[in-house]
């Protein structure tokens, strides 16, 4: 049972653009919603996360919006760069266990 | 953030040969540590999950008695892939927890001939 449903599976943004990643989940248990990059070869790195106590998260150019009754929530990456080329993650977990990962969304940006 | 490191960083061996893969976390103590593995352009698939001192806990389809996992300090946790098979050449990815998060490795590249 995939538990998070990420898309899309892959985006092609130009640079300067806004790239958006759109995650929902189905246990409403989940109290952790983190968003991991990662670059071919390399292991994710922890990009940013939330928990459901608040809407929104920014850090820079990344931006996680949550929407808790929808069970749904998104990255939104401002100002695409080619550097951020990359597969992107979410995941959910609750209790600090079990964290359960979406599928993957490879971005693109073109220069 | 944390760091969590992995060694080797690939390896290549040869069918019916065990294979050892080591995860530390370098400047915090991991309760918990988490053995991942993943294909090619596919997510992560938990294998297992090890706590310090216990035994580990399998996701089901994985055989515990072909994936030995060892807990044995705060820092370091070891997957030992025995009698490899080509069937399990994959990218082996470890993590850490601290807190709610979970930091991982660089990967393992494991071919096996």
């Amino acid at each position: 049972q995939q538990q998070v449903k990420q898309s899309p599976q892959s985006l092609i943004v130009q640079k300067g653009g806004i790239s958006i990643i759109n995650c929902a989940y189905e246990n409403t248990a989940f109290d952790y919603f983190p968003w991991y990059q990662q670059f071919p070869g390399k292991g994710p790195a922890l990009l940013i996360a939330i928990r459901p106590d608040v809407s929104e998260k920014k850090e820079g150019r990344f931006t996680i919006s949550f929407n808790k009754s929808a069970k749904q929530f998104s990255l939104h990456i401002m100002d695409s760069q080619p550097g951020d080329s990359a597969t992107y993650f979410c995941a959910a977990s609750y209790n600090n266990n079990d964290m359960r990962f979406g599928a993957g969304t490879r971005l693109t940006v073109k220069p | 953030g944390a760091v969590v490191s992995q060694h080797p960083s690939w390896v290549i061996c040869k069918s019916g040969t065990s294979v050892k893969i080591e995860c530390r976390s370098l400047d915090f103590q991991a309760t918990t540590m988490f053995w991942y593995r993943q294909f090619p352009k596919q997510s992560l698939m938990l294998m297992a999950t090890s706590n310090e001192g216990s035994k580990a806990t399998y996701e089901q389809g994985v055989e515990k008695d072909k994936f030995l996992i060892n807990h044995a300090s705060l820092t370091l946790s070891t997957l030992t892939v025995t009698s490899a098979h080509p069937e399990d050449s994959s990218f082996y990815i470890c993590s850490g927890q601290e807190g709610y998060t979970q930091y991982f490795g660089p990967g393992t590249r494991l071919t096996v001939l």
